[in-house]
């Protein structure tokens, strides 16, 4: 949606490597941070999120990490493998609703 | 426990047409929404209900309506469809404003010749 930034758009790694996606977003009002996965033909799924009073949260492979002064969150993901390959949507909370960012696609390579 | 359900999963409307997505979820959710999504344009919210009896306008409201009679259900309309309205609708629930995961259901293909 609007006033939300995903970066890359595309990101390709080898199985093993980690990969990084950083959501900037405007809303200074913002204090909950999802972070969703989208498989093809499919609906997009929750893998993790965070509050705005936590600065990371892990959870095994993935982690979030939040800087609420610079107003960004990153994605984190560790020993990528072939299924992590999707689209990846960060939607920080805005008012009622999720206000999602333009996607991800990652590329996981054997 | 179905979660979010969408009917129906695919439709081919002509120009002008009109037609009804149906969205319905089981898990007593007080919010809905309704999602479009283009090649490359993410997610757009065009409607959302944060109770039964209410709706709201998202970011993409132009030309479709949408009604929550019931709780459990929230409605998609387009009275007269245009080729622009070719798209993947996504309805989606949550508990309510809080944090929490929201679901999805698992999409609508519309077609609009």
């Amino acid at each position: 949606g609007e006033n939300v930034e995903q970066h890359p758009s595309t990101l390709s790694v080898q199985e093993g490597d980690s990969a990084v996606i950083k959501c900037t977003y405007s809303d200074s009002a913002s204090n909950y941070f999802p972070w969703y996965k989208q498989e093809l033909g499919k609906g997009p799924q929750l893998i993790i999120d965070i509050r705005s009073n936590v600065g990371e949260k892990k959870d095994q492979r993935i982690a979030v990490t939040l800087n609420k002064t610079a107003k960004h969150f990153s994605l984190h993901i560790t020993e990528t493998q072939p299924e992590d390959s999707a689209v990846y949507f960060c939607a920080p909370l805005e008012g009622y609703a999720l206000n999602f960012g333009k996607g991800t696609s990652l590329l996981v390579t054997p | 426990n179905a979660g979010v359900t969408q009917t129906p999963k695919f439709r081919v409307l002509k120009t002008g047409q009109s037609m009804t997505l149906l969205c319905a979820q089981d898990m007593n959710h007080e919010y809905m929404y309704w999602y479009r999504q283009d090649p490359g344009m993410g997610l757009r919210l065009i409607h959302y209900s944060v109770g039964e009896g209410t709706t709201a306008k998202g970011e993409v409201p132009d030309g479709y309506n949408v009604s929550r009679l019931k709780k459990q259900n929230f409605l998609l309309g387009l009275e007269s469809a245009a080729p622009s309205q070719t798209s993947v609708y996504f309805c989606a629930s949550r508990q309510d404003r809080g944090f929490g995961e929201q679901y999805f259901g698992p999409g609508t293909r519309l077609t609009v010749t």
